[in-house]
């Protein structure tokens, strides 16, 4: 069965340092990958999307690599500050029905 | 433009009753999603409309979870005797996603939380 894996325990780093997420999937091949941002009593909000074809997409402090043979994506955060801390959502799409979510990775940025 | 909207933003009830969930989708979305998140975990996808039907309906968990969007616009989540295995925060989103395919970037509601005592 398809199975989706993010860092299960919180990622504390320190204000202005990078935080690195990981997403891994197994018995999946999708169309695009996504990552979203929830932060509590919300819906999460999407951030970024990468296609199969692409190794990396950035939107300002925000950097996502895409590698298909290991099937793995990893989520950067450049000089991340306080307001980024939340949980992080990675979600393969088919391109065809919906979206299947990990469990998420929280982020905890410490002034 | 307002984002998607769910009502009610909570919702107590007793096992064994019936409980309907709304959303307003934004306008023009065509494409309209219900998911299910317990503490801890992602999303948990129920059902996916395209227009006014159900595209895709596999993630409900049984009989007692129907949904409905009969103008392709506001959906109705509905679940029958509920049970308190059934408690959880139940999310909505839409997309300008088309049937053929393509690009699924989703917005999410603010969720409802769902009680059963």
């Amino acid at each position: 069965s398809q199975k989706i894996e993010q860092n299960s325990e919180a990622l504390n780093i320190q204000e202005g340092k990078t935080a690195t997420l990981t997403c891994n999937y197994t018995n999946y091949s999708p169309a695009y990958l996504q990552w979203y941002r929830q932060d509590p009593g919300r819906g999460p909000v999407f951030l970024l999307l990468i296609r199969e074809n692409e190794k990396e997409k950035r939107k300002e402090r925000l950097k996502v690599t895409f590698d298909t043979t290991l099937k793995q994506s990893l989520f950067h955060i450049t000089a991340s500050q306080p307001a980024d801390s939340a949980t992080y959502l990675c979600a393969l799409d088919s391109g065809y029905s919906t979206l299947t979510f990990g469990k998420g990775t929280m982020l905890l940025v410490s002034p | 433009g307002a984002g998607v909207s769910q009502t009610p933003s909570n919702k107590v009830t007793e096992k064994g009753k019936y409980v309907e969930l709304r959303c307003d989708p934004i306008s023009g979305h065509t494409a309209l999603y219900w998911y299910r998140q317990s503490l801890g975990q992602g999303p948990e996808f129920l059902i996916y409309f395209q227009g006014t039907g159900a595209a895709d309906d596999s993630g409900l968990p049984n009989d007692r979870f129907f949904a409905v969007r009969p103008e392709g616009s506001v959906s109705t989540l509905k679940i029958q005797r509920t049970e308190r295995g059934d408690s959880a925060v139940y999310l909505c989103a839409s997309s300008l996603k088309l049937a053929g395919g393509g690009v699924n970037e989703q917005f999410f509601g603010p969720g409802t939380r769902l009680t059963v005592l």
